[in-house]
């Protein structure tokens, strides 16, 4: 089935540490964009691409990294994890052509 | 600054009550606003969205009134079910890529 596949649907980290959060979608979107959602805040933008080698930020960059070497693929990378990133990620991919938005099924995190 | 301001936080409706959902935003170059119905442990979903240039969509019981002067637009759920039940976020744009999302409304039907 077509959609946005993320993994790992669950994770602890400890203070520090660094992991990438993995996303692909296979429907050919050119833009995809990166969340977090916490209780009370709702979906908050981290980074977004427009295309493949083209990435911004959004409302709350810090302490992230990603990169778009192909249209498929949109990982998000924590470079030292702290306990503020504990959070749910919810990776999208939007249809340029009338801005629909799939989301994936989220990476729950957990920073201890 | 929030750019989209959501109210109310939770709702509570009796099965075949009407819901109501309000967005406030304050950027008048978005062009496009959703809204989205997220179940516990999923991701979000697209349910309906507008665009400016009408004041009303409608698709089944989901209703969203558009309101361009006071910037302002709302969900309105005709005959609630319990199904419904899951929170509901609205979100504004002008580039389709980076919404900006309300903080969700926490729609409980009871039977």
């Amino acid at each position: 089935n077509a959609g946005v596949t993320q993994t790992p649907k669950f994770q602890v980290l400890k203070t520090g540490q660094s992991m990438t959060l993995q996303c692909a979608q296979d429907m050919n979107h050119e833009y995809m964009s990166w969340y977090r959602q916490d209780p009370g805040m709702g979906l908050r933008l981290i980074h977004y691409s427009v295309g493949a080698g083209i990435t911004d930020q959004g409302e709350v960059p810090n302490g992230y990294n990603v990169s778009r070497s192909t249209t498929e693929d949109f990982p998000l990378r924590l470079l030292s994890a702290a306990p503020s990133q504990t959070s749910v990620y919810f990776c999208a991919s939007i249809s340029a052509t009338n801005y629909g938005y799939t989301f994936g099924s989220g990476t729950r995190l957990t920073v201890v | 600054q929030q750019q989209v301001k959501q109210s109310p936080q939770s709702l509570i409706v009796q099965k075949g009550g009407i819901s109501i959902i309000n967005c406030a935003y304050e950027n008048t170059a978005f062009d496009y606003f959703p809204w989205y119905q997220q179940f516990p442990g999923k991701g979000p979903a697209l349910l309906i969205a507008i665009r400016p240039d009408v004041s009303e969509k409608k698709e089944g019981r989901f209703t969203i009134s558009f309101n361009k002067s006071a910037k302002q637009f709302s969900l309105h759920i005709m005959d609630s079910q319990p199904g419904d039940s899951a929170t509901y976020f609205c979100a504004a744009g002008n580039s389709g890529y980076a919404l900006n999302f309300g903080k969700g409304t926490s729609l409980l039907v009871t039977p």
